[in-house]
């Protein structure tokens, strides 16, 4: 079974500063991970995924995260943190090939202080 | 805007009444699929459609849950007999079902059960 673990509900940064998202997961099979955002009042909206090709991923709004299976993470992160980035984000683990069938951790609020 | 829409937007009801959520997908996407979120939690899996074909259903989905997607185009989500514990945010997602992962979800339909 696929399973996804984000450490930390709540996690506060200052503008500016650098954002540090924290998603492990566990997989039998080589898996594919994904970030979402949810913006308050929307729905979730794709951030970047890792499909085994790069192991560093870039994604939208300047955030990216870096599959390491030897730590079996797939941490997001972006340098400076905006107002904007404020919203909950949620890792995502999907068996792969055939399915988009997710998998979703717990999310993580992300607050942003000016 | 062709996004995913969902119908209603909220929901309250008593205790032991029907109701049934709508989704209309994005109209070239062939999979659809349902989703509940509750509150401090992830988006957890319910069932999904290729065209108008059920092919998975979580454990989740108790016996007072049903879905349906005549003709492969919108589908809808009934409930029987609700309970407080229904109480939660039902996400709809559509893919192209290319096995990308790729998850466009609507912005939810939020129930409460007095």
């Amino acid at each position: 079974a696929q399973s996804v673990t984000q450490l930390g509900s709540h996690v506060s940064v200052s503008e500016g500063a650098l954002v540090l998202l924290r998603c492990n997961y566990s997989s039998s099979v080589p898996p594919y991970l994904f970030w979402y955002v949810q913006y308050p009042n929307q729905g979730l909206q794709l951030l970047l995924k890792y499909t085994s090709a790069a192991t560093l991923v870039k994604g939208i709004n300047g955030f990216e995260a870096e599959f390491k299976k030897s730590e079996t993470s797939f941490h997001l992160t972006k340098p400076s943190a905006h107002m904007s980035d404020a919203a909950e984000y949620f890792c995502a683990v999907s068996p792969g090939i055939g399915t988009d069938k997710l998998i979703f951790g717990t999310g993580t609020r992300l607050q942003v202080f000016p | 805007d062709t996004g995913v829409s969902q119908d209603p937007r909220h929901k309250i009801t008593k205790r032991g009444q029907n109701v049934t959520f709508r989704c209309d997908p994005i109209s070239e996407h062939n999979r659809l699929y349902w989703y509940r979120q509750t509150l401090g939690q992830g988006p957890e899996f319910l069932t999904y459609f290729q065209n108008e074909a059920q092919l998975e259903k979580s454990r989740l989905l108790s016996d007072r849950f049903s879905a349906e997607r005549p003709k492969g185009s919108f589908s809808t989500l009934e409930i029987q007999r609700t309970e407080q514990g229904d109480s939660a945010m039902y996400l709809c997602a559509s893919s192209r079902g290319q096995g990308s992962g790729e998850l466009f979800f609507g912005e939810g339909s939020r129930l409460t059960v007095l």
